[in-house]
């Protein structure tokens, strides 16, 4: 098993751009989210779902769109990059809910300019 | 919301030294505490969780204590080893399928020699 993969591993934007975060499990999991990681503060929920075709927000989902057409895949979309979009993305994936083990990608770093 | 605060932001141990970090949490609906260990350049990895209905949990050098009451949960690594030098988080979640995880800002540990 692959676990969870993320592509790409290191993306540049420049502001205005769009683009999509790839997210893909093998392990059947039902609950996806994606998070960024900032200096100093944590990991913060953008957006997560918790089975196909259901998704919602979490702390910090403005400026980015989600889908859930799959179980395996959930991308994470940029709709006009900014800065302060500039970040570590992570995704990952839990058996059933936030309250069971997350596994992780590998993360994809982004920089806007 | 949840609302997950960690300290201390850095410690540094010598080898064989013990470590312990803090975390606090806002919801007393949380029933769910992981710590995740994050190495350079890689995801977040579980590497202990508790269940509110535990107060304490040990595996080989690692143990993690829970007091409901108080809304506190700490990370105990004792005869600290070099590889244990890495970022580690807490994160608190309720349990339902449409629960989420939040993560405190993080500690990075540093064991020196």
């Amino acid at each position: 098993n692959a676990g969870v993969t993320q592509t790409p591993k290191f993306q540049v934007l420049k502001t205005g751009q769009s683009m999509t975060l790839q997210c893909a499990q093998d392990m059947n999991h039902e609950y996806m989210s994606w998070y960024r990681q900032d200096p100093g503060m944590g990991l913060r929920l953008i957006h997560y779902s918790v089975g196909a075709g259901i998704t919602d927000q979490g702390e910090v989902p403005n400026g980015y769109n989600v889908s859930r057409s799959t179980t395996e895949d959930f991308p994470l979309r940029l709709l006009s990059a900014a800065p302060s979009q500039t970040s570590v993305y992570f995704c990952a994936s839990t058996p059933q809910g936030a309250g069971t083990e997350a596994f992780f990608g590998q993360g994809t770093r982004l920089t806007v300019v | 919301g949840e609302n997950v605060e960690q300290h201390p932001s850095t410690l540094s141990v010598q080898e064989g030294d013990s470590a312990v970090i803090k975390c606090t949490y806002s919801d007393s609906a949380s029933n769910y505490f992981p710590w995740y260990k994050q190495e350079l350049g890689k995801g977040p990895q579980l590497i202990i969780d508790i269940r509110s209905n535990v107060g304490e949990k040990k595996d080989q050098r690692i143990a993690v204590t829970l007091n409901k009451t108080a809304k506190h949960f700490s990370l105990h690594i004792t005869e600290t080893q070099p590889e244990d030098s890495a970022v580690y988080f807490c994160a608190a979640s309720g349990s339902g399928t449409a629960s989420k995880l939040t993560f405190g800002t993080g500690t990075r540990l540093q064991v020196t020699l």
